[in-house]
């Protein structure tokens, strides 16, 4: 199965600053890449899809690029709702696989 | 507006079975491709099982022949029959509405179910 890798772990912003987190997977997953927004107690939220389509409703601040084995998702001018834990998914091959998730704090 | 609810989780035996259930408004279960995805305690998140709209099931490696999905389409609603339940097996338990393109993605969540297997 594809192994997907987020990087950094952890990265502190602060409010109205960007944030770059990364993806990398294994091996290729041409655009097939989500990602997903996680606030504690709640569940995931599509935020991203084919690496650079933001989902219904995602503000454009949201951001994602990159294909192949690299991604990544920019959030400008973080608002206080955007601190959360932040998964990266692909859906190139079988089984769908998660990265680790870069948790977003101040 | 789309709307999803689990139920069913708690707290069960190793080796013991539970059902859970997910309750869809907004949208036809039928007429989607539907998923089971678990997230244990601290961890990230691991994609379950699928049932896709033709009746189409499959599943992760780590639960096959011990987990069944299915629908119920008068009552809108998706279920996860699990059996031969492990400790790894404690998670919270979301359903998700599924988008096919290549595997799968994850457009809509419940808000989850946890399911704690400990004796």
């Amino acid at each position: 199965e594809i192994v997907m890798t987020q990087s950094p772990a952890t990265l502190s912003v602060s409010p109205g600053e960007s944030a770059t987190l990364s993806c990398r997977a294994s091996q290729s997953v041409s655009s097939n890449l989500a990602w997903y927004q996680q606030k504690p107690g709640q569940a995931p939220r599509l935020l991203i899809y084919g690496a650079s389509t933001r989902a219904t409703g995602i503000p454009a601040r949201f951001s994602g690029s990159g294909s192949g084995t690299e991604c990544t998702l920019t959030i400008s001018s973080l608002q206080s709702e955007d601190f959360a834990v932040y998964y990266c998914q692909q859906y190139s091959n079988w089984p769908p696989t998660f990265g680790q998730g870069t948790k977003v704090e101040i | 507006e789309v709307q999803l609810v689990e139920s069913g989780g708690g707290l069960v035996q190793p080796g013991g079975s539970l059902r859970l259930s997910c309750a869809a408004s907004g949208f036809t279960v039928s007429s989607n491709y539907m998923s089971w995805v678990r997230q244990a305690p601290g961890k990230g998140l691991e994609w379950v099982s699928v049932i896709y709209s033709g009746g189409s099931t499959y599943y992760a490696d780590s639960v096959r022949g011990r987990f069944t999905i299915s629908r119920d389409n008068s009552q809108n609603t998706l279920y996860l029959q699990m059996s031969s339940l492990r400790a790894e097996d404690t998670a919270v338990y979301y359903c998700a509405r599924t988008l096919y393109s290549g595997t799968y993605y994850f457009d809509y969540w419940g808000q989850g179910t946890l399911v704690t297997v400990s004796s």
